[in-house]
């Protein structure tokens, strides 16, 4: 059974900082790996996914980073802003035909004006 | 955004009532999935499906049933509510690429039962 797990749980930070958001995952028999963001109340939106192939994906000012047979993915955040303060989580896509998500608790992230 | 509705966003109801709580797409995906969102646990799937009548259980399915009798809609049934089942409710979609494989989640729906 997958179990994924992410470090820190919360996190708080002045504006301007890069940060690193990690998450590890016990079963390296994936399809890809997708980071979520969460705003409260809301719904979850894709981020990012990294397929098992690659190493790294970047959009904008996030980048995930992806060692498949570590269990251990990164992402990567610079130049923070307020207006990134959310709960990041992320999914591990296990391979087979249930294909299902297996999230981590999240880590909350606030960035200080 | 993905079309993906959920209904009702809110309910309150009471032990031992039924309620189905419906998603629906607009994106002709085929795979369909309800999670269950809870403090301390996280996201944990509770049933998908991967075409029209076609369900699986996922890791929290006891007391919950589904129906998918068209494409667009996938229904999450609890025959007899009860209090553990208090929680934010979320549908997903994706398509069949696999790899590039990505779920894109609905607004959810907050279910007491009191």
């Amino acid at each position: 059974k997958q179990e994924v797990t992410q470090i820190p749980a919360a996190l708080s930070v002045p504006e301007g900082e890069n940060l690193v958001l990690n998450c590890s995952f016990t079963d390296s028999a994936i399809y890809n790996l997708q980071w979520f963001r969460q705003d409260p109340g809301k719904g979850l939106t894709s981020l990012l996914l990294i397929q098992s192939s690659q190493r790294e994906q970047t959009s904008g000012r996030l980048n995930a980073s992806l060692d498949k047979s570590s269990g251990r993915s990164t992402l990567y955040i610079a130049a923070s802003q307020p207006g990134d303060s959310a709960t990041y989580l992320c999914a591990p896509l296990s391979s087979g035909s249930a294909r299902q998500l297996t999230f981590g608790s999240g880590t909350q992230l606030t960035v200080l004006p | 955004d993905a079309g993906i509705t959920q209904s009702p966003r809110h309910k309150v109801t009471e032990t031992g009532t039924p309620v189905t709580l419906r998603c629906h797409q607009t994106e002709n995906h085929r795979y369909m999935y309800w999670y269950r969102q809870d403090p301390g646990h996280g996201l944990r799937l509770i049933h998908y499906s991967y075409g029209v009548k076609d369900t699986d259980k996922g890791e929290v399915s006891d007391g919950y049933s589904v129906s998918r009798s068209k494409t667009e809609d996938f229904l999450l049934t609890l025959e007899s509510a009860t209090s553990s089942q208090t929680s934010v409710y979320f549908c997903a979609i994706s398509d069949l690429a696999a790899s590039t494989d990505t779920q894109y989640f609905g607004p959810g729906t907050r279910l007491t039962v009191l």
